[in-house]
């Protein structure tokens, strides 16, 4: 199906491993972000990709690694999870053009660190 | 450092009447996002104010835009039950007409009762 897929949908891990969350959309969207939502912040940008091997740091980076090898893939990965990581995470995408730039969002990642 | 305040951060209100959520921002920007959450779901696009006195309508919602007041207001006329939601604004830092690089509100958690 067309637009931005997010897996898994649920995950559960254990503090210190090495988790990673993939993000596919087939709009051929130049632009990706990841946001992490919590309860009493919204939701805060962990990372954003400009075009395939450009990102870029967003609010909350820290503890995060992304990549971006091919325009419709953006995974982010914890490099070694915490719980204070327990979120649910969002990817979206937006097209370049004037203007607008309405970002779309994939259905999101609940993760929990236990 | 942006910082987007929302208030009411929760509004209860009954069928057919009217309220307004705020949305105030700390830094020069001309390009407003509102996004309705529905629980358990991804954020979905509702408005995209691009310059002062920007209005936007559809159906029951009507948001503006103030940017020298740097407000953004969403009103509800005469709700119903299928607008219950969170509601969030989220103001782009960026202003160059590329991508933007969004700072969301804690979000308004909108709950329509009989």
């Amino acid at each position: 199906d067309a637009g931005i897929t997010q897996s898994p949908r649920y995950k559960i891990t254990e503090t210190g491993r090495q988790v990673t969350l993939m993000c596919h959309q087939t709009w051929s969207h130049s632009y990706m972000f990841w946001y992490r939502q919590d309860l009493g912040h919204g939701l805060r940008l962990i990372y954003y990709s400009a075009a395939a091997d450009i990102t870029d740091k967003g609010e909350v980076p820290d503890g995060y690694v992304v990549s971006r090898s091919k325009t419709e893939n953006f995974p982010l990965t914890l490099e070694s999870a915490t719980r204070s990581q327990t979120s649910v995470y969002f990817c979206a995408s937006s097209a370049r053009q004037a203007r607008k730039n309405i970002q779309y969002f994939g259905a999101g990642t609940r993760l929990s660190v236990l | 450092e942006l910082k987007v305040e929302q208030n009411p951060l929760f509004l209860s209100m009954q069928e057919g009447k009217n309220y307004t959520i705020y949305c105030n921002y700390s830094t020069t920007s001309d390009r407003l996002y509102w996004y309705r959450q529905d629980p358990g779901k991804s954020l979905e696009s509702l408005f995209v104010l691009l310059s002062n006195g920007a209005v936007k309508q559809e159906g029951r919602l009507m948001a503006s835009l103030d940017t020298k007041a740097r407000l953004s207001t969403l009103h509800i006329t005469a709700a119903v039950h299928d607008l219950s939601a969170t509601y969030f604004c989220a103001v782009d830092l960026f202003n160059t007409g590329t991508a933007s690089k969004l700072t969301f509100g804690t979000g308004t958690r909108l709950q329509v009762t009989l």
